[in-house]
């Protein structure tokens, strides 16, 4: 089936310690999301690609980045995690042909900062 | 900016009753989704409405699109306890959705 893959489920770092979260998706579609979601919030959109082009949100911090090496891969990098970093991280996808259908989403990465 | 408020922000029902989920904006959306999350998983589209004044129903839930496209509300009729989970509406928004501040509902057997 086509889906949105997220590893690990559960990640846990410590302080300072940079980890990398991946996404893939076997949909084929142009873009793709991040979002960080704290406990009963909304999901609050980090940055996205449509294709190769970057989008960063005007509020998302420097220590988060990420990298598209294909249509198929995402990865977010947090550079030195702190304790308000720990939080679900969800990856979604959309393709702008497919108007109506909205975004698809991956099950998320847990992340623990000790 | 632009914004989605959702009330109620908390909802604990018994099985059996009725509810109804508000999502309002000051902004003009072109199409509006609504998401159920459950715990430890992604949100899931439930469906999108796109036409000032639409309604749509999905077995037990009824979405409404406000005619001005601004706002819109979901109603569940006889709740279950599967129906459990984080609702979010999300309006689009060139490329991004701008999500609601969500409302989370806990429907008791």
């Amino acid at each position: 089936d086509a889906m949105v893959i997220q590893n690990p489920r559960y990640q846990v770092t410590q302080f300072g310690k940079p980890v990398t979260l991946s996404c893939s998706q076997t949909l084929n579609h142009n873009v793709m999301y991040w979002y960080q979601q704290k406990s009963s919030q909304a999901p609050k959109l980090l940055f996205h690609y449509y294709d190769k082009d970057f989008n960063n949100e005007a509020d998302t911090p420097d220590n988060f980045q990420s990298r598209r090496p294909n249509t198929s891969f995402c990865f977010l990098d947090i550079r030195s995690p702190g304790l308000g970093d720990a939080a679900m991280y969800l990856c979604a996808t959309s393709s702008p042909g497919l108007a109506g259908v909205g975004q698809f989403f991956g099950p998320g990465t847990r992340l623990t900062v000790l | 900016t632009q914004l989605l408020e959702q009330s109620p922000q908390f909802l604990s029902i018994q099985e059996g009753e009725n509810l109804t989920v508000y999502c309002n904006s000051s902004s003009v959306f072109s199409s509006l989704q609504w998401y159920r999350q459950e715990p430890g998983e992604g949100p899931v589209l439930l469906v999108t409405v796109v036409t000032g004044g639409e309604v749509k129903k999905l077995k037990r839930l009824t979405f409404q699109f406000g005619d001005a496209r601004k706002d819109s509300s979901l109603h569940i009729t006889a709740a279950q306890p599967g129906d459990t989970g984080l609702y979010l509406c999300a309006g689009d928004s060139t490329d991004k959705l701008i999500f609601g501040t969500g409302t989370r509902l806990q429907v008791f057997p």
